[in-house]
């Protein structure tokens, strides 16, 4: 079956601008999560959304927002974007259930100028 | 806070060598430890772990968990030039509803022919 897909896979914004990135998970699968990874950093877990609801959320400002579509397919919206936001931006899907893996798309990798 | 530590940041072996690659966590409401192998993009699943003790095995790739001294380690036997990764050792944790996954900051092997 087909994997986790994100698009696009890379963006170039300029400081200021806002950008919206979308990730359609597996067929079947509820939760999509949302992370960050920069070098600095590594991953850090952004949000969760299950079943259009958002059920979780890292300590990212309020900047960073998301939803989920009836389709399971998200989107990720980051407004008055910085340079700091520049980073590879991963989206996992899970079926949700009670303990299961993540599997992640390609990413988009975003660049501030 | 939560966190989880790998060790070594990076690593360099030859061919055939056997590796261990080291995580430590400190997290409440643990879940589960997992493992994931980042190539390019988008880290590819290897192994989940919830219980104690029970070694889960992948052709060279095995992992075991050790709950008592909140740990884990993955060992990759015979290592190949294929095996050049990041390696991403991640928990799940229970806040809210389903959770998110805590990533630590990987370990870089590089495998030399």
């Amino acid at each position: 079956k087909a994997g986790v897909t994100q698009t696009p896979r890379y963006l170039i914004k300029t400081r200021g601008q806002q950008v919206t990135l979308s990730c359609s998970p597996i067929s079947g699968h509820r939760s999509v999560s949302w992370y960050q990874q920069t070098p600095g950093q590594g991953l850090q877990f952004l949000f969760e959304y299950f079943s259009e609801t958002q059920r979780n959320k890292g300590n990212f400002p309020g900047r960073f927002s998301g939803r989920q579509f009836s389709n399971s397919r998200s989107e990720m919206n980051v407004s008055t974007l910085e340079l700091g936001d520049s980073a590879l931006y991963l989206c996992a899907s899970s079926s949700g259930t009670f303990v299961t893996e993540a599997f992640f798309g390609q990413g988009t990798r975003l660049t501030v100028v | 806070e939560d966190k989880v530590v790998q060790s070594p940041l990076s690593l360099v072996v030859h061919e055939g060598d056997t590796v261990t690659l080291n995580c430590s966590y400190e997290v409440t409401n643990f879940r589960s430890l997992l493992w994931y192998k980042q190539e390019k993009k988008a880290p590819t699943f290897l192994f989940m772990l919830t219980s104690s003790g029970i070694e889960k095995k992948s052709g060279r790739l095995s992992s075991i968990l050790d709950k008592k001294e909140l740990s884990s380690i993955l060992n990759i036997t015979a290592t190949q030039t294929g095996d050049s990764a990041i390696y991403l050792c991640a928990v799940l944790s229970y806040g809210g509803s389903q959770g998110n996954l805590i990533f630590g900051k990987g370990t870089k092997l590089s495998v030399k022919p």
